[in-house]
């Protein structure tokens, strides 16, 4: 069980807007910024989104970040076939002291 | 060019012990902390251990803790996992990562991973 929820799967047709949601609690993302990973099939995750919605220099920005309370959502607008991946979120959390992550989001592209 | 590059994985008994080497190339190591990220077969990621840039402060997740040591050397731009006492459940690809440099609860560099498998 994640300390981060996330819906395992979701999906979308070329073209469309999909988003992911991450769900913590005050302890997280209630007091700390969220980052967004991508794991294409068999590679190592790559950082996608930083301090709720930075994108790092690379990163399209059909790729967005948003928080609010202690929920943050990722948003990918324009799929892209390329874009399927396992989507991750995490946090720092102040009662465990460690950086959490999400259970991931499987993103298939119809 | 940032470059991660990790070593040292393979088959171990369990109750045995295993060092993994990471290799950073393109930056000024020491000055940013480390951090060892793993990922069993199938599953998420599971933050392992940060050690600060100057080696002095090291954290560890609970379930590693007592039985691996992360260290580094800053002369050879070398991050370390030394790992004992090892267990079925510590089966998994181990990344080494880089924090950012403007958020270092984010990981921005991320190495190739190196697997290590525990199995009698």
């Amino acid at each position: 069980q994640s300390v981060l929820t996330q819906p395992p799967s979701a999906s979308g047709t070329p073209g469309q807007r999909v988003t992911i949601s991450c769900s913590g609690s005050s302890s997280n993302i209630g007091s700390y910024t969220v980052n967004w990973y991508q794991q294409l099939p068999g590679t190592a995750p790559k950082l996608l989104i930083y301090s709720n919605n930075q994108r790092p220099s690379g990163v399209p920005d059909r790729f967005s970040g948003s928080k609010s309370g202690t929920s943050a959502s990722l948003a990918i607008s324009g799929l892209q076939s390329d874009d399927e991946a396992d989507y991750y979120c995490a946090a720092w959390d102040d009662s465990l002291n460690r950086v959490v992550f999400g259970g991931g989001t499987k993103l298939t592209v119809l | 060019e940032v470059q991660l590059l990790e070593s040292g994985g393979g088959l171990v008994h369990p109750g045995g012990s295993l060092r993994l080497s990471c290799a950073a190339s393109g930056f000024t190591f020491s000055s940013y902390a480390m951090n060892w990220v793993r990922q069993a077969p199938g599953k998420g990621l599971e933050w392992v251990s940060t050690i600060s840039g100057s080696g002095g402060s090291t954290f560890y997740a609970d379930s590693v803790k007592g039985r691996f040591t992360i260290s580094r050397d800053n002369s050879k731009n070398t991050l370390f996992l030394q790992m004992s006492s090892l267990r079925a459940d510590d089966t998994a690809v181990y990344y080494c990562a880089k924090v950012h440099q403007l958020d270092p609860m984010a990981f921005d560099i991320w190495g190739q991973g190196t697997m290590v498998t525990v199995s009698s």
